[in-house]
């Protein structure tokens, strides 16, 4: 059962757009939410994360928004660059159950 | 760099067979996660291991087993191998049990024939 939807499955964006890369969840019991960045031929990196008592976390070009209501959270990364260019993952995991459930995947260029 | 390591970078095998690939976690991290990353199934949570101790599983098949010896390092065993089983595997670890932070290794690649 796929609990975490990721979406789009690939994007493209002009250098110094805003990319923005949306996740929805099911289970009740995620409360930690991280965000990967993958480039090719390498593992995935933690790149940010939110838990959902706070509704944005920003880390330098990096912001999350949640929105426990509707269980939806995104990343959005400002003024995107080409070494941006990778794919994303959005990721959640709950207290008591401890595997990582990953969204699909998105793949991000940043064009010129 | 992650800090953890993971061979080997490629494997190339045929069916039937079996492998073993290997994983040394973060210098002090307890927790050992593997994952299998393929194109249609995205990454999947196969198993994991805390000091030594299974500690949650996800979807390994049957013909999978993993392992992790005293000095921490863990080693994913994968038999009877079928086309199928050709991924990306990477090994991630965090320093507990709970695995909100997690480090990914570069990952070992296999492709089965």
């Amino acid at each position: 059962q796929q609990q975490v939807k990721q979406s789009p499955q690939s994007l493209i964006v002009q250098k110094g757009g805003i990319s923005i890369i949306n996740c929805a969840y099911e289970n009740t019991a995620f409360d930690y939410f991280p965000w990967y960045q993958q480039f090719p031929g390498k593992g995935p990196a933690l790149l940010i994360a939110i838990r959902p008592d706070v509704s944005e976390k920003k880390e330098g070009r990096f912001t999350i928004s949640f929105n426990k209501s509707a269980k939806q959270f995104s990343l959005h990364i400002m003024d995107s660059q080409p070494g941006d260019s990778a794919t994303y993952f959005c990721a959640a995991i709950g207290f008591g159950n401890e595997k990582l459930t990953f969204g699909t995947g998105t793949r991000l260029t940043i064009i010129p | 760099d992650s800090g953890v390591t993971q061979t080997p970078k490629h494997l190339i095998t045929a069916t039937g067979q079996r492998v073993t690939l290997r994983c040394s976690p973060r210098s002090g991290d307890l927790s050992v996660y593997w994952y299998q990353q393929s194109l249609d199934q995205g990454l999947q949570f196969l198993i994991q291991y805390y000091n030594g101790e299974e500690r949650a599983k996800g979807n390994i098949l049957e013909r999978f087993s993993a392992q992790q010896f005293p000095d921490l390092h863990s080693e994913l065993n994968l038999s009877s191998l079928e086309l199928g089983d050709s991924a990306l595997y990477f090994c991630a670890s965090s320093l507990g049990p709970h695995g909100e932070t997690q480090y990914f290794g570069p990952g070992t690649r296999l492709l089965v024939l």
